[in-house]
């Protein structure tokens, strides 16, 4: 069965600070990555994709078979940043396995 | 433009009554999903359903039911209302298994 790890609960960084937001994963065959964000009481949101390579918001990931991981990174943390981020993994032939969130807060 | 919706936003509602969440989309997709949302445990998935008349359940199903007459509506019921499902509601749907989720505005639910 998959599994979806994000180790940290609570991730505090001062503005202007670089991030790195982690997921390890746990799936035997090809995965399919997404990192998903939910602001303050608001709807959660797709933010990226590993299959897209995109960067948004300043946000990237690499998916890393060999260590599992698909780390979120950005350079220089933004306040409006501050929200919910959650790692979910897709095995195509079933439903999305969410990890636990990891709460991140930008401090001015 | 295309949407998911729930309704009600905000619920209170008695240990023991029977309360429906509903959960609407425009965007034409088979899959859809009920997750619940808790401090400490995340996103887990109640229910979900791949088409008309097909639903299935998901990891914390038990004491949940839904039903799927059409494509757009896929309504979470609880049967006898516990406090253990107090909780924030996400409904979400997709286009296809590769596809990424779309998300509802989420139901708060408080049962006392």
């Amino acid at each position: 069965a998959q599994r979806v790890t994000q180790p940290e609960k609570l991730l505090s960084v001062f503005k202007g600070a670089p991030v790195e937001l982690k997921c390890n994963y746990s799936y035997s065959g090809s995965p399919e990555l997404f990192w998903y964000v939910q602001y303050s009481r608001q709807r959660l949101q797709l933010l990226l994709r590993h299959i897209s390579r995109e960067s948004i918001k300043g946000f990237t990931a690499d998916l890393n078979k060999g260590e599992t991981s698909f780390h979120l990174k950005k350079p220089f943390a933004q306040e409006e940043d501050s929200a919910m981020y959650y790692c979910a993994l897709n095995p195509g032939y079933s439903t999305l396995t969410f990890g636990k969130g990891t709460m991140l807060l930008v401090s001015p | 433009d295309a949407e998911i919706t729930q309704s009600p936003r905000h619920k209170i509602t008695e240990t023991g009554r029977q309360v429906t969440l509903a959960c609407h989309q425009t965007w034409n997709h088979n899959n859809m999903f009920w997750y619940r949302q808790d401090l400490g445990h995340g996103l887990r998935l109640i229910h979900y359903s791949y088409g008309v008349q097909d639903t299935n359940k998901g990891e914390v199903s038990d004491g949940y039911s839904v039903s799927r007459s059409n494509t757009e509506d896929l309504p979470l019921t609880l049967e006898s209302a516990a406090s253990s499902q107090t909780s924030v509601y996400f409904c979400a749907s997709r286009e296809d298994r590769n596809s990424p989720l779309h998300f509802g505005n989420g139901t708060r639910l408080t049962v006392t």
